[in-house]
């Protein structure tokens, strides 16, 4: 059974960067054929994808958030890490980290539990 | 940008039928976007019930259904229960490993 963690500081001052850091269990984050994502919410808000990791390193970013996300995988602590740059208290949400398969049916099967990471000074 | 709609809430008595549907502000909703339904309730991880548009995921009880209705996507709950009180979020794949998620729909069963 795969299960996913993410990890981080719940706090970040405004401009600062937030480094969220996700520990896969129970399989390989470099073996199959996934895609790995960050997801977040606004408290009281829906669900938006960040963006994404293929097992073979190539990324793919929400058009919003491209230019200050960066996410990044380390296959020798099976994690999968993600960087947001100079953040706002808009940027404070749940994150959570997830699985969804590179082929047929595309779903999100496994997530984390999320991690909630507040913007303030 | 794609923006996918969902309805903000919906009420349902229980045992009651709720039809949640998932469109997209320019366009139509079709299988080409292998439409997928989760459950959140507070504080937990989303639980995915319907994936490929109508693909009931493991576990997940008959009284949901997915499908196309018109020109979005649709989730049923037939049969409401209590427990069904929750956020339901639909998700569209745009390809290459890109996926839009809609706001959310908040069913109260009362």
């Amino acid at each position: 059974q795969v299960q996913l963690q993410e990890s981080g500081p719940g706090l970040v001052k405004p401009s600062q960067a937030l480094s969220l850091t996700c520990t896969v269990s129970g399989g390989s984050i470099s073996s199959g054929s996934y895609y790995w994502s960050w997801i977040r919410q606004p408290a009281g808000k829906g669900l938006e994808w960040i963006g994404r990791i293929y097992t073979s390193g190539s990324t793919k970013y929400n058009p919003s958030l491209k230019s200050r996300v960066t996410i990044s995988v380390d296959t020798s602590k099976n994690q999968l890490s993600l960087n947001l740059t100079s953040v706002s208290a808009a940027d404070t949400a749940v994150y959570f980290c997830a699985r969804a398969s590179e082929q047929w049916p595309w779903v999100f099967d496994y997530w984390g539990q999320g991690t909630l990471v507040t913007v303030s000074s | 940008q794609t923006v996918v709609t969902q309805e903000p809430s919906f009420s349902v008595s229980p045992g009651g039928t709720v039809t949640l549907t998932c469109g997209l502000t320019s366009g139509s909703v079709s299988t080409n976007y292998y439409p997928s339904w989760y459950q959140q309730t507070p504080g937990q991880a989303p639980r995915t019930l319907i994936y490929s548009t109508n693909t009931r995921s493991s576990g997940v009880p008959d009284r949901f259904s997915g499908s196309i209705l018109g020109n979005k996507a649709a989730l049923t709950i037939t049969g409401a229960q209590a427990d069904d009180e929750a956020d339901y979020f639909c998700v569209l794949f745009m390809g290459s490993g890109n996926w839009v998620f809609g706001g959310g729909t908040k069913v109260t069963v009362l």
